[in-house]
């Protein structure tokens, strides 16, 4: 069955300092990656989303994630952190039936802290 | 451009009461929908997901039923709450097929007492 595992329950970074959160995927043909931001009490944003093609994917406020099918990982980096950034981020996976109407599969979620 | 809400925002209810949590989209038609429950500290499972009116396939064995009477309403219910019935509940939808992407409303946090 598929699964996502994100190793650090909780991470403090300093603001301007770089970021990158750990996803760790189980997953046998190519998944369809997924990271999502959720500020206290609110809903989940889609920050970015991998299909296919480039390994590089570009998401909205300046996050970026790398898929590596190698370590099955779909790691979200960000350059320079800002205060606005601490929220709770979630991995997910697409399960095998995703492309008719299927679930997405959730890590556990890292919460962000940012010092100043 | 669609959009998806959900209702009421915060609920405090007894235990043993019923729950009606209301969950609307806007702007697209036949989507796939989903209820997710998020505990405290805990990531999100899935609860019910619906691919059409009527057609409504569950997860988890619970005390929660889920329905969908309309193309875009999604309603979850219960007859008696428990108090592990406490959490937060967000409600989703994805326009499915290739390149799907699921999107989140602003969630309902229930606190049975």
């Amino acid at each position: 069955a598929q699964s996502v595992t994100q190793p650090d329950i909780h991470i403090t970074v300093s603001e301007g300092a770089s970021l990158e959160l750990r996803c760790n995927y189980s997953y046998g043909a190519t998944p369809y990656l997924f990271w999502y931001v959720q500020s206290p009490g609110q809903g989940l944003q889609l920050l970015l989303k991998y299909f296919s093609g480039d390994t590089l994917v570009q998401g909205i406020k300046g996050f970026e994630a790398e898929f590596k099918r190698s370590q099955s990982s779909f790691n979200l980096r960000k350059p320079s952190v800002h205060w606005s950034d601490a929220a709770e981020y979630f991995c997910a996976v697409g399960d095998r039936f995703y492309n008719q109407g299927g679930k997405l599969i959730f890590g556990q979620g890292t919460e962000l802290s940012v010092k100043p | 451009s669609q959009t998806i809400h959900q209702w009421p925002a915060t609920l405090v209810q007894p235990v043993g009461s019923p729950l009606s949590l209301e969950c609307t989209v806007e702007g697209t038609s036949n989507p796939n929908l989903y209820w997710y429950r998020q505990a405290a500290g805990r990531g999100l499972q899935l609860l019910f997901y619906s691919v059409g009116i009527g057609q409504i396939s569950s997860e988890v064995p619970q005390n929660l039923s889920a329905s969908r009477p309309q193309d875009r309403q999604f309603i979850l219910s219960s007859k008696k709450l428990l108090l592990s019935d406490s959490g937060f509940y967000l409600c989703a939808w994805g326009a499915g097929g290739s390149g799907n992407t699921i999107y989140f409303g602003e969630g309902s946090w229930l606190t049975v007492v």
